[in-house]
């Protein structure tokens, strides 16, 4: 079956770094997804990756292993606006996107 | 990126009457158009799937005769609740996709639905 893991929630300091993981598994692989959901609002697109390796955008950068299954979003310089859920979503050979469940981040001063 | 506009983004409606929601791609041509319904802590749960022209796709479980989605144009796919009951109660998206392979989802705004 295809499945996404990820964390319920974290908890992390302002001006820190936090490092969320996503593993997946799915028929076929055309890429991850990151995406930033406030609460009440629709999710917003982060990053995509489908190359092995690191994408660094900003503050946040998105790595991913095809061969694990494996990627995470990491956000530096934390501030306290990141206080969002983070939800990773792998697109399978059909390009459906297959979501996680949210990794919801609690961003403390 | 490009915009989805949704709306309403808020509704409340009666037990047992109809709800629609519409979806906008504002500038570019969604060919796929997907709906989410996401309850409170939980992720976004796909619901159809659209193609321009053509009929929903919908996932198990989901209600075709209660949740009918019209995609009659590139641009404007609606969702309309039907009979609608205290459980539909839920966050509404959409996104839309525009060309085929790997293009990002671009979502809308989400529609607060409460079924009083």
């Amino acid at each position: 079956g295809q499945n996404i893991d990820q964390p319920t929630e974290m908890t992390a300091t302002e001006g820190a770094i936090v490092q969320i993981n996503c593993t997946y598994q799915t028929s076929g692989f055309n890429g991850l997804f990151w995406y930033q959901q406030h609460a009440g609002e629709a999710p917003t697109f982060l990053s995509y990756n489908v190359l092995d390796g690191l994408e660094e955008k900003g503050r946040f950068s998105s790595f991913l292993s095809r061969s694990k299954g494996y990627s995470y979003l990491l956000l530096k310089e934390l501030q306290m606006k990141d206080s969002a859920s983070y939800l990773c979503a792998a697109m399978d050979s059909n390009y459906q996107l297959i979501w996680g469940a949210g990794t919801k981040l609690i961003i403390k001063p | 990126g490009a915009v989805v506009s949704q709306h309403p983004s808020r509704v409340i409606c009666k037990s047992g009457t109809s709800v629609k929601i519409e979806c906008r791609s504002l500038d570019f041509q969604a060919t796929t158009m997907f709906w989410y319904r996401q309850f409170p802590k939980q992720s976004l749960m796909l619901m159809a799937t659209s193609n321009e022209g053509s009929k929903a796709t919908y996932e198990q479980g989901v209600e075709k005769d209660k949740f009918l989605i019209n995609h009659a144009s590139l641009t404007l796919s609606t969702l309309t609740v039907t009979s609608a009951h205290p459980e539909d109660s839920s966050f509404y998206i959409c996104s839309a996709r525009g060309g085929t392979g790997v293009t990002e989802a671009f979502f809308g705004q989400g529609t607060r639905l409460t079924v009083v």
